[in-house]
């Protein structure tokens, strides 16, 4: 079975403070990891994937197969950073789909 | 270049109705995929459309189906409509030559009401 969880569904931090969006998931293959923002009044879009290796707006998310795991990661918090937060994972390399946790929502209080 | 269009942007149905949603994806792009994300959920896939046929399908029923055009437009219709149907309906575009690094753009959502 093809799963993602994201245990917390809210995460308010302080700016400046480090941030760590959890996400695990469930499969039996090589699985492609992604995060997707959202921010407010915005569209879904792409933020890193883990093919890249790269850092977005300062996020970074490791792909740790051993715990199934890609949290995505921030040393200081800025309150641009507050939005909702998906972590999604592609079962088929090439394939469209995409499955979906439950999303983050992410506040960054000044 | 817009982006990823959809229409309309809001939609109240009753129980049993159709409804057909609409798709317009971005420029340069020949891929759609749909997505139905009910409120507190992450997306849930529902099918991808490519060369005018449905190349992957998620878990939904037969109430569900699609078209894509020629100009790679696409179409979600949902037949005898549910009250767990209220959703948002997402659409997602990419290329077809870029699927080992494709990049989905997703479209601002169609919020369908079943009453």
């Amino acid at each position: 079975a093809q799963r993602v969880t994201q245990p917390e569904k809210l995460l308010s931090v302080f700016k400046g403070a480090p941030v760590e969006l959890k996400c695990n998931y469930s499969y039996s293959g090589s699985p492609e990891l992604f995060w997707y923002v959202q921010y407010s009044r915005q569209r879904l879009q792409l933020l890193l994937r883990h093919i890249s290796r790269e850092s977005i707006k300062g996020f970074t998310a490791d792909l740790n197969k051993g715990e199934t795991s890609f949290h995505l990661k921030k040393p200081f918090a800025q309150e641009e950073d507050s939005a909702m937060y998906y972590c999604a994972l592609r079962p088929i390399q090439g394939a469209q789909k995409l499955v979906f946790g439950q999303g983050t929502r992410l506040t960054i209080n000044p | 270049d817009a982006g990823v269009t959809q229409s309309p942007t809001h939609l109240i149905k009753t129980r049993g109705q159709q409804v057909t949603l609409r798709c317009s994806p971005k420029s340069g792009h020949d891929t759609v995929s749909w997505y139905q994300q009910a409120l507190g959920q992450g997306p849930q896939f529902i099918f991808q459309y490519y060369e005018e046929e449905e190349r992957q399908r998620g878990n939904f029923p037969d109430r569900f189906s699609g078209h894509q055009f020629p100009n790679y437009s696409s179409e979600l219709n949902v037949n005898a409509l549910l009250l767990g149907d209220s959703a948002l309906y997402l659409c997602a575009s990419s290329r077809y030559s870029d699927n080992w690094n494709n990049e989905q753009f997703f479209g601002p959502g169609t919020r369908l009401t079943v009453l």
